[in-house]
């Protein structure tokens, strides 16, 4: 079954660059997600990718996946204030995503 | 840019009470599900559905949970007898053919006492 791991807690300081680590377990897994959920907040897809891409970049947002070693990471850059918050990371297996516990981010001053 | 609606955004009831969550997922999405996230806890599974019917399901969704799409804009989950440890965030989330990416309601915050 799919089984989806992150480090529970994160804290960055303002401006610097946060890193976001997640492992999974299911190979066949097609794509990988990040999603985020505010204080109070539904679930908001931040990004994703392909299982056959190594990296991908989104403004402030690089995700890097390892396929060898399942392993998916978040950076963003010159975090701000308003990046606070859990971030998850979600596999896609047939007809669901399966999600890890969520990183907490505290961004401080 | 379209949502998932979802309704009550916070419901209390009684222990043992029906309780039905409402959610209208964007207009051309053809794949629906339900998750929940007791507090503090993962975001879990509970079941998707497609082309009326349920494609899957988790070992939470037992025979007190129950889906329903009645009129084909709105999607529905119901818990006959809740239960205290039903309490939890109940998302609602939505997917169309041929798109990588879910979107997900705000969710219903259920507290059963």
């Amino acid at each position: 079954g799919e089984d989806v791991e992150q480090s529970l807690f994160l804290s960055v300081r303002e401006g610097d660059s946060s890193v976001i680590n997640c492992t999974y377990t299911d190979s066949s897994s097609t794509y990988l997600y990040w999603y985020k959920q505010e204080p109070g907040a539904g679930l908001q897809l931040l990004t994703y990718i392909f299982s056959n891409m190594d990296m991908k970049q989104d403004q402030r947002l690089t995700v890097l996946l390892n396929k060898k070693d399942k392993h998916l990471s978040l950076r963003i850059a010159d975090t701000q204030t308003g990046d606070s918050a859990i971030y998850f990371c979600a596999e896609k297996g047939d007809y669901k995503l399966s999600f890890g516990a969520g990183t907490t981010v505290t961004v401080r001053a | 840019e379209p949502e998932v609606t979802q309704t009550p955004s916070h419901q209390v009831t009684q222990m043992g009470q029906e309780v039905i969550l409402r959610c209208v997922p964007i207009s051309n999405h053809l794949y629906f599900y339900w998750y929940r996230q007791i507090l503090g806890q993962k975001v879990e599974f509970l079941v998707s559905f497609y082309n009326n019917e349920i494609s899957e399901k988790s070992e939470i969704f037992d025979d007190q949970f129950s889906v329903e799409r009645p009129d084909g804009s709105n999607f529905t989950l119901k818990i006959r007898s809740t239960k205290l440890e039903d309490s939890a965030m109940y998302f609602c989330a939505s997917k169309g053919q041929g798109v990588y990416g879910y979107t997900f309601g705000s969710g219903t915050r259920l507290t059963v006492v």
